[in-house]
């Protein structure tokens, strides 16, 4: 079956401007979360949905990031006003409840802003 | 705040040669996980260890996990050109599948 799936694969935006970012998790996986990874560094946690319950936007690093999920699948991560400290490659994962701890990974979302 | 931290920050092997990478934790944790990046995008689960575990195999994969001094180790044997890529260990503090906290991981590099 298909993993999940991120788009765009990259994205190049100008500082100021608004981005969106897509994540399509598996099928049936309730759990989906959103990570940031900067030049070098570990996986920052952003934000994480599960099933109905309010999500946990404990990671988000300011208020210009958002997140949703549409229906209990899709997901978009909104950055508003990008700044040069945006940039970063932006992972998406979702996980099966019930069958285990292990996260399966989008490829990845690279934002630059310019 | 990052809640593991892996040593080495980089390791260059021969090939057949084994890879040992640690990883060391803040809090208590349920599990702690290893993942492997390639070329910096999408990360791939490799093996999971819960916290009353000791040591855990899969393949070529040998993970151990120390609660008392918060550690774990990965070992890779007989390694390929093909192991080449970037290994973190991640944990979930809180609660058991909720987010992972990730190291700033290792990066491996074998050579043919």
């Amino acid at each position: 079956g298909a993993g999940v799936s991120q788009s765009p694969s990259n994205k190049v935006t100008e500082k100021g401007k608004d981005v969106e970012l897509r994540c399509d998790p598996i099928s049936g996986h309730t759990a989906l979360y959103w990570y940031r990874q900067s030049l070098g560094q570990g996986l920052e946690f952003l934000i994480y949905f599960q099933g109905n319950s309010a999500p946990d936007k404990s990671g988000l690093p300011s208020d210009r990031f958002s997140a949703e999920r549409t229906g209990g699948s899709v997901s978009t991560l909104t950055i508003q006003r990008t700044q040069q400290e945006d940039s970063a490659v932006y992972l998406c994962a979702s996980r099966k409840q019930g069958a285990g701890y292990e996260q399966y990974f989008g490829p990845g979302t690279r934002l630059t802003v310019t | 705040s990052q809640q593991g931290e892996e040593d080495p920050q980089a390791l260059s092997i021969q090939e057949g040669e084994n890879a040992t990478m640690n990883c060391s934790y803040k809090t208590s944790i349920n599990n702690l996980q290893w993942y492997r990046q390639n070329s910096g995008r999408g990360l791939v689960h490799l093996i999971l260890i819960r916290s009353n575990e000791r040591e855990k195999h899969s393949g070529r994969l040998r993970v151990t996990l120390d609660t008392s001094k918060k550690s774990s180790s990965l070992l890779i044997t007989a390694s390929r050109a093909a192991d080449t890529a970037s290994y973190f260990c991640a944990t979930d503090a809180r609660q058991a599948g909720t987010a992972l906290i990730f190291g700033k991981g290792t990066t491996l590099s074998v050579s043919s």
